[in-house]
């Protein structure tokens, strides 16, 4: 089956970096997708990954290791403005994004 | 991007009652999708709207309680029929870009609340 695990809550500090994991098992792999969404907005793309590596994306970056079953999104100068839910995603075999539960990125002064 | 509205943006319903929600592109799409995403949950995909024919639905949706349509490649709507309590919650229409990444974006959604 098709599974996307990323920790429920994470609490950072601004100024800071925070890294949030997501960990998946899909058959046959079509790429990675961060989204970000704020509360009671929708969600707005922020990265795909589709190779091995750091994909950088002024201060937002994702990380993808096939071989893991591991991608983290990094954003680094941590703004108030960034607190928000994290959702990764997987295209399964038709090209339907699995959702992975989403992480509340809590933001502190 | 594509430019995507919904409307309603919000609504109180009374149990039993249906709601239509509408969901206009600005540029023609191939692919077009109806979610749920209930207070503090993940997206759930609800089904995927195609045009000229039935939808495909996911598991644990069906028609008669959700019908869509999509009449054309820009427009779709989704109804959420005799609705009771459970039904509360937003609905999200999103396009598919169809490109490399074929990520998706999202319409405004719409707060359904049923009392």
């Amino acid at each position: 089956g098709q599974n996307i695990d990323q920790p429920t809550e994470m609490t950072a500090t601004e100024g800071a970096i925070v890294q949030i994991n997501c960990t998946y098992q899909t058959s046959g792999f079509n790429g990675l997708f961060w989204y970000q969404q704020h509360a009671g907005e929708a969600p707005t793309f922020l990265s795909y990954n589709v190779l091995d590596g750091l994909e950088e994306k002024g201060r937002f970056s994702s990380f993808l290791s096939r071989s893991k079953g591991y991608s983290y999104l990094l954003l680094k100068e941590l703004q108030m403005k960034d607190s928000a839910s994290y959702l990764c995603a997987v295209p399964d075999s038709n090209y339907q994004l699995i959702w992975g539960a989403g992480t509340k990125l809590i933001i502190k002064p | 991007s594509a430019v995507i509205s919904q409307k309603p943006s919000r609504d109180i319903c009374q149990r039993g009652t249906s709601l239509t929600i509408q969901c206009q592109v600005d540029s023609q799409v191939t692919m077009m999708f109806w979610y749920r995403q209930q207070p503090g949950q993940s997206l759930t995909l609800i089904a995927t709207a195609n045009q000229g024919s039935e939808a495909t639905y996911e598991s644990g949706f069906v028609i008669d309680k959700f019908p869509i349509s999509r009449p054309n490649l820009t427009f779709s709507t989704l109804t959420v029929s005799n609705m009771s309590p459970e039904d509360s919650s937003i609905y999200l229409c999103s396009v598919g870009t169809g490109g490399d990444h074929n990520e998706q974006f999202f319409g405004p959604g719409t707060r359904l609340t049923v009392l």
